[in-house]
């Protein structure tokens, strides 16, 4: 089993709607959780981090279930530039090991 | 500008000629990575380095070497390149080696090995 799935969409949306994927990881222990987006071809770059009560930024909101071991990312009001990959991070074996999910792609259309 | 550089961007060659990817970071990170990505299964962790002088093998270390001679700079280097290589390589760095560190990517390096 892999220890970050998620769904590889893609999840195609209008824009101004709202989007949302979760990402389910295996290692009960971990504790660090973190969305990331990648445009294509392009490197990776931290979106937010995922605490355990939920947080929101903007538009973006994230979600941890430690009792289903799933986090969620949901967008509001989906722009054309939200068109992207967005990948689950947790970290994995040791602190220091960061496991990545395949990635889920979102586009948006006008 | 506080950036990690990676060269090659982009590299063609022929399965043994031996080869360096060149990582470069100007944040004084202590933490440095790196990854290949290939279609379907995310990013995977080749090696990584929490100081100078200090590595360890990550998930998929076969065919790869590394050093940590600088703070500042992390070479990839292939000493035997096969079509299985063949992939999107990048590197990162944090400030420490603790997962809630934020990653800092280089812009990757494709490479083709035929």
């Amino acid at each position: 089993r892999k220890e970050v799935e998620q769904d590889p969409g893609p999840f195609n949306v209008p824009e101004g709607a709202t989007v949302a994927f979760n990402c389910t990881y295996s290692n009960s222990a971990s504790q660090s959780f973190f969305w990331y987006r990648q445009d294509c071809r392009k490197e990776p770059k931290l979106l937010m981090s995922v605490y355990s009560s939920g947080n929101e930024d903007g538009r973006f909101t994230a979600q941890l279930n430690r009792a289903s071991q799933y986090i969620s990312l949901l967008i509001r009001d989906s722009k054309l530039s939200d068109s992207a990959t967005y990948l689950c991070v947790v970290n994995g074996r040791g602190d220091y090991k960061l496991s990545f999910g395949a990635g889920t792609t979102v586009t948006v259309r006008a | 500008e506080a950036q990690v550089t990676q060269n090659p961007r982009y590299l063609i060659t022929v399965t043994g000629k031996k080869l360096t990817v060149t990582c470069s970071q100007n944040m004084n990170h202590e933490y440095m990575s790196w990854y290949r990505q290939d279609p379907g299964l995310g990013l995977r962790q080749i090696y990584y380095s929490m100081n100078v002088e200090v590595t360890d093998k990550g998930d998929v270390p076969e065919g790869y070497k590394v050093s940590r001679k600088e703070k500042r700079n992390f070479p990839l280097i292939l000493e035997s390149p096969s079509p299985n290589q063949t992939s999107l390589y990048f590197c990162a760095s944090s400030f420490g080696a603790s997962s809630t560190d934020t990653q800092y990517f280089g812009p990757g390096t494709r490479l083709t090995v035929l």
